[in-house]
């Protein structure tokens, strides 16, 4: 089983929907969580970071957490086309450990 | 973005070769990262250095060798290096390793292609 797992999409959105992007995780004793977004050619830039159960609002973005369930997901409001790019979910398993998913890959369609 | 600098942002090497990356973080930082990005695959730490100390070696070849001379400043060493190293190197930093100053923040990458 994957440390970190997302689906790789690719995941196509309608501009002005939402985009729900879901994370699961191994490690039960995880404690820090964060979303990073990754556009083509270009490094992971931190969008979002939780640490407890339940919803991070932050703008546009949510992020929820559920730990029961290893969980963790981000909702994007109002998709833009500027929010088309890839999106890491990424876990602190660890004090220097910070494992990534593979990421998925998020369309918004005009 | 400017942040955490890295050079240089491209990188061609014969694998006889031996050059550095170059990683500096401008956010007074403790700790600092090198991570490989290949195609497909997820982030994969490689070193991490706290206060100039490492602090973990995830299985790394010995033929990439980390150098961190002070909180500000990280570089890796290579040398003999194979194709399939070829990749985007990212470096990172934070504030501590841990707990809730833990997020970190990424420079721009090396792109490296071993021919």
């Amino acid at each position: 089983q994957k440390e970190v797992e997302q689906n790789s999409g690719p995941l196509s959105v309608p501009e002005g929907a939402i985009a729900s992007l879901n994370c699961t995780y191994s490690d039960r004793g995880s404690q820090s969580f964060f979303w990073y977004r990754q556009y083509s050619g270009k490094s992971p830039e931190l969008i979002m970071s939780i640490y407890s159960n339940g919803d991070k609002e932050d703008g546009r973005f949510t992020a929820q957490l559920n730990k029961a369930s290893q969980y963790v997901s981000l909702l994007i409001r109002d998709s833009q086309p500027s929010d088309s790019a890839t999106y890491l979910c990424a876990v602190n398993m660890g004090a220097q450990k910070l494992v990534f998913g593979q990421g998925t890959r998020l369309t918004i369609n005009p | 973005e400017t942040g955490v600098t890295q050079t240089p942002r491209h990188l061609v090497m014969g694998m006889t070769n031996k050059k550095s990356l170059k990683c500096e973080q401008h956010l007074g930082h403790n700790a600092m990262y090198w991570y490989k990005q290949s195609a497909k695959k997820p982030l994969e730490l490689m070193f991490v250095y706290s206060l100039e100390e490492r602090v973990e070696n995830n299985s790394v070849p010995s033929r990439f060798s980390p150098e961190c001379p002070n909180s500000s400043h990280l570089f890796l060493h290579l040398h003999t290096l194979q194709p399939e190293d070829s990749a985007l190197y990212l470096c990172a930093s934070s504030q501590e390793i841990g707990g809730a100053n833990y997020e970190q923040y990424f420079g721009p990458g090396t792109r490296l292609t071993v021919t």
